[in-house]
């Protein structure tokens, strides 16, 4: 069974500027997390999908982040503009159902210069 | 606010012995307390995972101890080996399927 696929590994960018996360989730799981993880900190949630609703973006700082989970599948994490603190790791997690084991992808690394 | 306090920060163990790693938490609505492990560059993986209607899970060499009263759980590592260095976080939901509360992670390095 794949796991969940995530792209870029890797993102520099320039404060201010935009960027845009992609996650693959297993095939089948209907519900999707963003989680950011800043260095040295526990992953913290950012979003969370059910098919292609929101579940909870009480944490999504709406005024620069956004997501979207097109037809209950693919999911894409949208900063604009980009801030220093903004330099984490953006992690994708998928579970099969509300109440399952979450999997999580590789995350992408983003340094804010 | 951090739900869930995790200690210590670091932890060196000589190979073959026992690595305890604690947490504690407030939030009574929790259910689910689980443990990832997490090498660099990869994402977390469940380790092992325990409900308050237990006070303890083993799997293998890992160990959940779970004390509801004193709303504390712990990780024991049991003959540690080399490969274990990694840094494990331990979390809480009101459920397995809601968003994860972690814990800041212990760094965990084992010696030959």
């Amino acid at each position: 069974e794949a796991g969940v696929a995530q792209s870029p590994r890797y993102k520099i960018i320039e404060k201010r500027q935009s960027v845009a996360f992609w996650c693959n989730p297993i095939s089948g799981h209907a519900t999707l997390y963003w989680y950011q993880q800043i260095l040295g900190q526990g992953p913290k949630l950012l979003i969370q999908f059910q098919n292609n609703g929101v579940v909870d973006d009480s944490q999504l700082p709406k005024d620069r982040f956004s997501a979207e989970r097109l037809k209950g599948v693919d999911s894409t994490l949208k900063i604009q503009p980009a801030k220093l603190e903004d330099s984490a790791v953006y992690l994708c997690a998928s579970s099969p159902r509300v109440g399952a084991e979450q999997f999580f992808g590789p995350g992408t690394r983003l340094t804010v210069l | 606010q951090q739900q869930v306090k995790q200690s210590p920060q670091s932890l060196i163990v000589q190979k073959g012995g026992i690595s305890i790693i604690n947490c504690a938490y407030e939030n009574t609505a929790f259910d689910y307390f689980p443990w990832y492990q997490q090498f660099p560059g990869k994402g977390p993986a469940l380790l092992i995972a325990i409900r308050p209607d237990v006070s303890e899970k083993k799997e293998g060499r890992f160990t959940i101890s779970f004390n509801k009263s004193a709303k504390q759980f712990s990780l024991h590592i049991m003959d540690s080996q080399p490969g274990d260095s990694a840094t494990y976080f331990c979390a809480a939901s009101p459920n397995s399927g809601y968003a994860l509360n972690f814990g800041k992670g212990t760094s965990l390095l084992v010696t030959p």
